[in-house]
């Protein structure tokens, strides 16, 4: 199974900060990467797909980017509602896997 | 709007069989790949299982396969997840999704809330 290392597991920012989180695959991958966000007791919520297709409604501060084995989820400006964890995913191939997420807290 | 509520969480000893529900709306059921994704206490997601839209194919992660089912009833708009041979490690909240695309083989787009399987002694 292709595995997905997320880094880094967790950070401190604050709002307006530029934030990245990275991803790497364990093999190419194509463009089949995708991220989510969950907040407390929720359940995620589909950000990007495709590496660096924004879902509907998703605010343009989020963006993706990246090829092959190595992806990045950037936040812009932080906003309040933005500290929450953050998974990727691959569909390249069954099974799917995510990664070990991280977790965006308030610095 | 797209509408996705699991039920049939529960207690059950190890061993044991649960059947979860996941009743879809607001989309073409029958032309959506549909998954299951669970979470265990305090940890990350871990991809579970995917019927693709015409029940033609189903895939399961390692840790469940031999012992969990997935199905869907086109009829119903509801996708199944049939668990045998529960395990305490199984323990977890379980979400459905659907894929983002229709009658397509590719990333999670809209869940459901999950709903809560103890496996406990």
């Amino acid at each position: 199974a292709i595995q997905m290392t997320q880094s880094p597991s967790s950070l401190s920012a604050s709002v307006g900060d530029r934030i990245i989180i990275t991803c790497r695959a364990s093999q190419h991958i194509r463009d089949d990467l995708a991220w989510y966000q969950q907040k407390p007791g929720k359940a995620p919520n589909l950000l990007i797909y495709s590496v660096s297709n924004l879902q509907n409604g998703v605010p343009s501060r989020f963006s993706g980017s990246g090829s092959g084995t190595e992806f990045t989820l950037t936040i812009s400006s932080l906003q309040p509602e933005d500290f929450a964890t953050y998974y990727c995913l691959h569909d390249h191939i069954h099974p799917w896997t995510f990664g070990q997420g991280t977790e965006v807290e308030v610095k | 709007q797209v509408q996705l509520l699991e039920s049939g969480g529960g207690v059950v000893q190890p061993g044991g069989s649960l059947r979860l529900s996941c009743a879809a709306s607001g989309f073409t059921f029958s032309t959506y790949g549909m998954h299951w994704v669970r979470q265990a206490p305090g940890k990350g997601l871990e991809w579970v299982a995917f019927t693709r839209y015409d029940e033609s194919n189903q895939y399961y992660a390692d840790s469940v396969k031999g012992r969990f089912t997935i199905f869907k009833d086109n009829s119903k708009n509801t996708v199944y997840l049939q668990m045998n041979s529960l395990r305490e490690d199984d323990t977890a909240v379980y979400y459905c999704a659907n894929d983002r695309v229709p009658k397509s083989f590719g990333e999670l787009g809209y869940w459901g809330q999950g709903t809560l399987v103890t496996v406990s002694s």
